[in-house]
């Protein structure tokens, strides 16, 4: 079974740019999480979709970033424009039902 | 105060030691917890899921949840230097919360 895959794996961009990360879960799984993690801390929530529904988006900056996931399989995050305290690891995981989740190796992020 | 705690070690221990991993937390409403490893620039991986207190064993692991008190633990029997790593104690009672997890450095 392949697991979640995440792509761009490294990104650096300038303050005021922005950034899109792509994930494709594991086949049948239902929902998918973005999280958060800075060096040094646990990973934060940012998003959770049931097929293409958003289930909690509470922790995730409106105004700066969006996710979406249009046909209820992969999802994208984007992040404009970016700020300094956007670096961080992204990353991706998907659940059958919202128990078990897997993650994904994460897309590091490093703003300049 | 956030709502999951975690001892921030670092931790260092010989290679055949008794690991103890604590976290606390404060929000009645978790009803599953976890412990996730994490190896150096790789995603958290599932190790144990539990949702009720009491112990559960899986080879070298153990999960110790004590509802009451709002403490779960993770015990590593015999530690290999393969066990070297990040771990993450998360809860879920709607959403997961992580801890900032602790990081062991087991020495052959």
């Amino acid at each position: 079974e392949a697991g979640v895959a995440q792509s761009p794996r490294y990104k650096i961009i300038e303050k005021r740019q922005s950034v899109a990360f792509w994930c494709n879960p594991i086949s049948g799984h239902a929902t998918l999480y973005w999280y958060q993690q800075i060096l040094g801390q646990g990973p934060k929530l940012l998003i959770q979709f049931q097929n293409n529904g958003v289930v909690d988006d509470s922790q995730l900056p409106k105004d700066r970033f969006s996710a979406e996931r249009l046909k209820g399989v992969d999802s994208t995050l984007k992040i404009q424009p970016a700020k300094l305290e956007d670096s961080a690891v992204y990353l991706c995981a998907s659940s059958f039902n919202t128990d078990t989740q897997y993650f994904g190796p994460g897309t590091r992020l490093t703003v300049l | 105060q956030k709502e999951v705690e975690q001892d921030p070690g670092p931790l260092s221990v010989p290679e055949g030691a008794i690991v103890s991993l604590n976290c606390t937390y404060s929000n009645s409403a978790f009803q599953y917890f976890m412990w996730y490893r994490q190896y150096s620039r790789k995603g958290p991986e599932l190790l144990m899921y539990t949702y009720s207190s009491g112990n559960k064993e899986d080879g070298r692991f153990t999960a110790q949840v004590d509802k009451s008190s709002k403490y779960i633990s993770l015990f590593i029997r015999d530690s290999q230097p393969s066990d070297s790593a990040t771990y993450l104690c998360a809860m879920m009672g709607g959403k997961s919360t992580f801890g900032d997890g602790t990081t062991l450095t087991v020495k052959p």
